[in-house]
């Protein structure tokens, strides 16, 4: 099993150039989230999808938008992209809408110039 | 607002002693409760679990203890070994119906041959 799979690994942008985070799981979980992780700040949460064909913001959502694709696969947007917008992003998952633990993804290095 | 907080943000230890790593958390309400490793360049790797009705669990060389009169979750490592130097984060099921967690700041642990 893969687990949890983010592409790209590593990513350079311009400021308001924009792009898209995939992340696919195989573990048939049904929630899905994206944080990001920055210095002395921890994981914060971006958005998440409970269950396929939901999405909620999360702490930090302003710039980004989010597709839950099917069950696999849930994306990230970043639309015009700004350089507090550098940051490492993961995506998570778990199996159910309840307590049990959110399984990572090695995330993708992002830089915005 | 509510956080989860870490006494100390380093630990250096000798290999073969036992680790102790340490989180406060402030959400009364919070009854799940998790510690994960996280290695430099990848994402974070779930440990150990418990749920608020536990004062302690056990897993193969480690034990979280939770203790819920003074808010406190730590997480004891066994003969520390060199694979276990990481940064070591605890996170809180933040309430409510919807399963979102809330991270600490992380714990950057190093084992010394």
């Amino acid at each position: 099993n893969a687990g949890v799979t983010q592409t790209p690994k590593f990513q350079v942008l311009k400021t308001g150039q924009s792009m898209t985070l995939q992340c696919a799981q195989d573990m048939n979980h049904n929630s899905m989230y994206w944080y990001r992780q920055d210095p002395g700040m921890g994981l914060r949460l971006i958005y998440y999808s409970a269950s396929e064909g939901t999405t909620d913001k999360g702490e930090v959502p302003n710039g980004y938008n989010v597709s839950r694709l099917n069950k696999r696969e849930f994306s990230l947007r970043l639309e015009s992209a700004a350089p507090s917008q550098t940051s490492v992003y993961f995506c998570a998952s778990t199996r159910l809408y309840s307590n049990q633990p959110q399984h990572f993804g090695d995330g993708t290095r992002l830089s915005i110039l | 607002g509510e956080s989860v907080g870490l006494h100390l943000p380093t630990l250096s230890v000798q290999e073969g002693d036992n680790s102790i790593i340490n989180c406060a958390y402030s959400n009364s309400a919070s009854d799940y409760f998790i510690w994960y490793k996280q290695e430099s360049g990848k994402g974070p790797q779930f440990i150990i679990d418990i749920r608020s009705n536990m004062d302690k669990r056990q897993g193969q060389r480690v034990t979280v203890l939770l203790n819920k009169t003074v808010k406190h979750l730590s997480l004891q490592i066994a003969a520390t070994q060199p694979g276990d130097s990481a940064v070591y984060f605890c996170a809180e099921n933040s309430g409510g119906s919807n399963y979102k967690l809330t991270f600490g700041k992380g714990t950057l642990l190093t084992v010394n041959p």
